[in-house]
């Protein structure tokens, strides 16, 4: 069975360009999480949602990100525009149920230059 | 807010020894996990564990609760356990979870 999907696995980019970065979570999870991970802050939640609705943004640096989930499928995590302090690695993670086993995608590595 | 501290922060052993990883918290949680990110930086869900003992293969956990700690053991050490791993845990049902700061295990062949 196949787990989470990332796209693209690596993203370089120059400041002000928009990014888009894509998810398909495990078929049956309903709920989805996109965390980012630095160096400096570790492991930071973004964003998640239940049943593609978003449930608690907080995470959201700023304005500039903004993320959606058109169906159970298929999410885009969106950074507009970009600046250097984005890059980091970006992690889509799918569950069932809550927060009860987190799955991992491979991340997708942002480099604004 | 609630303190996840993970002990050691760097271990290096030779293949075929055995580890142990702790994980302390400061407060109740009502979900615990393991997690180990490889040296591609992959993250994989080892243990979803609040209190108990899990096993599998040459891994196991367990969570005493009730005195605020989890334990990972590695039995058999290969290189492929090289990376870091992370105890994570979520206090209230808020689906925040609180990262620790990770063990970084090197495994020598």
């Amino acid at each position: 069975d196949a787990g989470v999907i990332q796209s693209p696995r690596h993203e370089v980019t120059e400041m002000g360009q928009e990014v888009t970065l894509r998810c398909k979570p495990i078929s049956g999870h309903d709920y989805l999480f996109w965390y980012r991970q630095t160096m400096m802050r570790g492991l930071e939640l973004l964003i998640y949602f239940n049943n593609n609705v978003p449930i608690d943004d907080s995470g959201m640096p700023e304005d500039r990100f903004s993320a959606k989930m058109p169906n159970a499928s298929f999410s885009t995590l969106k950074i507009q525009p970009s600046e250097p302090r984005d890059s980091a690695v970006y992690f889509c993670a799918s569950s069932f149920g809550g927060l009860r086993e987190l799955f991992f995608g491979e991340g997708s590595r942002l480099t604004v230059l | 807010g609630i303190q996840v501290e993970q002990s050691p922060p760097d271990l290096i052993l030779q293949e075929g020894a055995n580890s142990t990883l702790r994980c302390n918290f400061s407060d109740s949680v009502n979900n615990l996990q393991w997690f180990h990110q490889n040296p591609w930086g992959q993250l994989i869900n080892l243990f979803y564990i609040p209190s108990g003992t899990k096993q599998n293969g040459r891994l196991s956990a367990t969570t005493v609760a009730t005195e605020r700690y989890s334990l990972l053991y590695i039995s058999s050490s290969q290189t492929t356990d090289s990376g870091v791993y992370f105890c994570a845990v979520e206090m209230r049902r808020n689906y925040q979870l609180i990262w620790g700061a990770g063990t970084k295990l090197i495994i020598k062949p």
